[in-house]
């Protein structure tokens, strides 16, 4: 069975400082696929990236950054110059490509950025 | 900006009664996952439909839980009847062909059971 640990539950930082949320999964498949999503206080939950298992590269999109490491079965989220829209609960997931390709989400991390 | 729907977005109702949300998933993805989310137990998945079929129900209570797909651009879920653990917040989300990895949430209906 597949397992995603996010094992900081809540931060808090002050806008402008960069912040890593921390993901780690476990799975014996080879090929899965990694997301994070976001969740406002609003209550959606909002797609930020997905990355497969055969792509370490990292990846960066504007204040965003993923730092994909299968040899830690790591998958970190780096938010750098932090403001305070950014203050929601974010998740890490997992998802096999074999089966029904569900998602196994992580408890989920709380980002609390003051002005 | 094509978006999954659901409604009731809010419910409060009490011990014993019916209780059904809906979901109208993005025109032409074939995937559905109905998921409740609670401060316990984080986001847990119900059940899975695709072309409307249920693959996999596995964490529905079933004594109380049902989930249907009557159409294509409709899915249901229903408790029947209804418990205050049922006080959770319920999202669906679709997704497209070929690309099932790829999940799109609604924004959820906060159901109270008092």
């Amino acid at each position: 069975a597949q397992k995603v640990t996010q094992a900081q539950t809540e931060i808090s930082v002050v806008e402008k400082e960069d912040v890593t949320l921390d993901c780690v999964y476990e799975t014996r498949d080879t090929t899965y696929y990694l997301f994070w999503y976001k969740q406002p206080p609003s209550g959606e939950l909002v797609f930020l990236i997905r990355r497969n298992s055969f792509d370490e590269q990292n990846e960066i999109s504007g204040r965003y950054s993923w730092n994909f490491q299968k040899s830690t079965s790591s998958f970190n989220f780096t938010i750098t110059a932090s403001q305070v829209v950014d203050s929601a609960v974010y998740f890490c997931a997992l998802s096999l490509k074999s089966g029904y390709s569900t998602l196994t989400f992580g408890k989920g991390t709380m980002l609390l950025v003051s002005p | 900006d094509a978006r999954v729907t659901q409604t009731p977005r809010h419910k409060v109702t009490e011990m014993g009664q019916e209780v059904t949300m809906r979901c109208q998933p993005i025109l032409g993805h074939n995937t559905v996952f109905w998921y409740r989310q609670t401060m316990m137990q984080g986001l847990e998945l119900l059940a899975y439909f695709r072309n409307r079929a249920p693959l996999d129900d596995s964490g529905m209570p079933k004594d109380r839980f049902s989930a249907e797909m009557p159409d294509a651009t409709l899915a249901t879920l229903k408790i029947q009847p209804s418990e205050p653990r049922d006080s959770a917040v319920y999202f669906c989300a679709s997704g497209p062909p070929s690309r099932y990895n790829e999940q799109f949430f609604g924004p959820g209906t906060r159901l109270t059971v008092l």
